[in-house]
């Protein structure tokens, strides 16, 4: 079945230090969806993307929908230690069923150091 | 406010026990999912409902059940031929299939 490749796995960056990661899929996607989860909370959507190119801010959040379509790009800014978490990708195949199934990447584990 | 509510935060089975757990959404939502979260793994769909009364089997339905009666309401029974139970539920809803998933806080399921 379809899969996700979120890059990369985990990170350690210091306090101030801008963050990138990435999600790339081996099909077309119609939607990419960035989450960040607290440990033993509900993930909590950050920014939603519908359309190819589409670059959208959330905050010091800005993620992009990749224009071949297979991909999808979140970036952190000026980093502080609130921003620790996991981050995952989500996103929905083209053509795929009406329900909208959406796969997940594994998550990018991020840790800030003050 | 808003939102989706899950209870309770942690449960307890013991063998040979069905358990529900309970999701309820103030968005007006039509489309609700439950998925099972374990260490090491990403989100898979146990089942999801695009309208009241109806249901479908996601990826791992197996000792799983549910019911769609109200638009608001979307609970998961954990059956006791679910062997194995252990793992962090998550309930979503958006507000028609092919728009963004919100999630509620999660509840953790423990066998005793």
């Amino acid at each position: 079945g379809q899969q996700l490749n979120q890059s990369p796995q985990s990170m350690f960056i210091q306090e101030g230090e801008d963050v990138s990661m990435n999600c790339t899929s081996s099909s077309i996607f119609n939607t990419w969806l960035w989450y960040k989860q607290d440990p033993g909370e509900g993930p909590v959507l950050l920014i939603a993307l519908y359309k190819a190119g589409e670059l959208t801010s959330n905050g010091r959040l800005t993620a992009q929908f990749g224009i071949t379509r297979k991909d999808s790009f979140l970036n952190i800014s000026a980093s502080i230690p609130s921003d620790v978490g996991i981050y995952f990708c989500a996103g929905r195949e083209a053509g795929g069923t009406s329900y909208g199934k959406l796969t997940f990447g594994q998550g990018t584990i991020l840790t800030v150091h003050p | 406010d808003g939102g989706i509510t899950q209870s309770p935060k942690y449960l307890f089975r013991k063998e040979g026990q069905n358990v529900t757990l309970s999701c309820e959404q103030n968005l007006n939502h039509d489309a609700m999912y439950w998925y099972r979260q374990d260490p090491g793994q990403g989100l898979r769909l146990i089942y999801y409902s695009q309208i009241v009364n109806d249901f479908q089997k996601g990826d791992i339905a197996e000792g799983y059940s549910v019911s769609r009666e109200k638009k608001e309401s979307f609970p998961l029974t954990v059956t006791s031929a679910q062997k194995n139970p252990t793992a962090f539920y998550l309930c979503a809803s958006s507000i028609e299939g092919r728009r963004a998933q919100y999630f509620g806080p999660g509840t953790r399921l423990l066998v005793l």
